[in-house]
């Protein structure tokens, strides 16, 4: 079983649909939890991150992590085509060594 | 500023030989990461460069491959005899040496090897 389960997608949905992009994990020691998005041909990029559980919003995005079932969620509000990329959720005790879900292509057609 | 820097950005190689993928990190960042990704299975964690403690080496898959950072700056990611397995994206990333600093990552080498 791998560390960080994340369905690969692809996720197609129409501009203006909320998104949610869902990763499971495994150990119960993970304490910070991460999104990426990956553009194509390019380095993936750190959207957010949270501490342990809740909620924490950045304009469009919302991070949720509820450690009791070790379920990590980003939800997109009024998605636009430009959202369109690969977004990986990633987590560890600490920010180094990061273990990385399989990422999720997301396609936000006009 | 600039950001993590690598090159070169395409490499193909024939079996059998060795490449040499280099790094440049962001000025100022103790902390520097070798990844790969292969299509399909996400990131994988190959090496920690942290300050001036030795490596963290436990993701290296083979001892075909090593890598060394000269004066806490610059790093080169060496795989000899290079097999068609080898062939992925090697993403290089720093950070500061904080437990919660992020990982900046530069757009990787995508290495093929035929």
């Amino acid at each position: 079983q791998k560390e960080v389960e994340q369905d690969p997608g692809p996720l197609s949905v129409p501009e203006g649909a909320i998104v949610s992009l869902n990763c499971t994990y495994s150990n119960s020691a993970f304490q910070y939890f991460m999104w990426y998005r990956q553009y194509s041909r390019k380095g993936p990029e750190l959207l957010m991150y949270t501490y342990s559980s809740g909620n924490k919003e950045d304009g469009r995005f919302t991070a949720q992590v509820d450690k009791s079932s070790k379920y990590i969620s980003l939800f997109i509000r009024d998605s636009q085509p430009s959202d369109s990329a690969t977004y990986l959720c990633a987590t560890n005790t600490g920010f180094q060594k990061l273990v990385f879900g399989t990422g999720t292509r997301l396609l936000v057609s006009p | 500023g600039a950001g993590v820097s690598q090159s070169p950005s395409n490499k193909v190689t024939e079996k059998g030989k060795d490449v040499e993928l280099r790094c440049d990190p962001i000025s100022g960042h103790t902390a520097l990461y070798w990844y790969r990704q292969s299509l399909g299975q996400g990131l994988e964690f190959l090496i920690y460069f942290q300050g001036n403690s030795a490596p963290d080496k436990s993701g290296l898959p083979s001892d075909r491959f090593s890598a060394e950072r000269t004066g806490g700056s610059v790093s080169t990611l060496t795989i000899q005899r290079t097999q068609q397995e080898d062939s992925a994206v090697y993403l290089c990333a720093s950070s500061l040496l904080f437990t919660d600093s992020p990982l900046h990552f530069g757009n990787g080498t995508r290495l093929t090897v035929t």
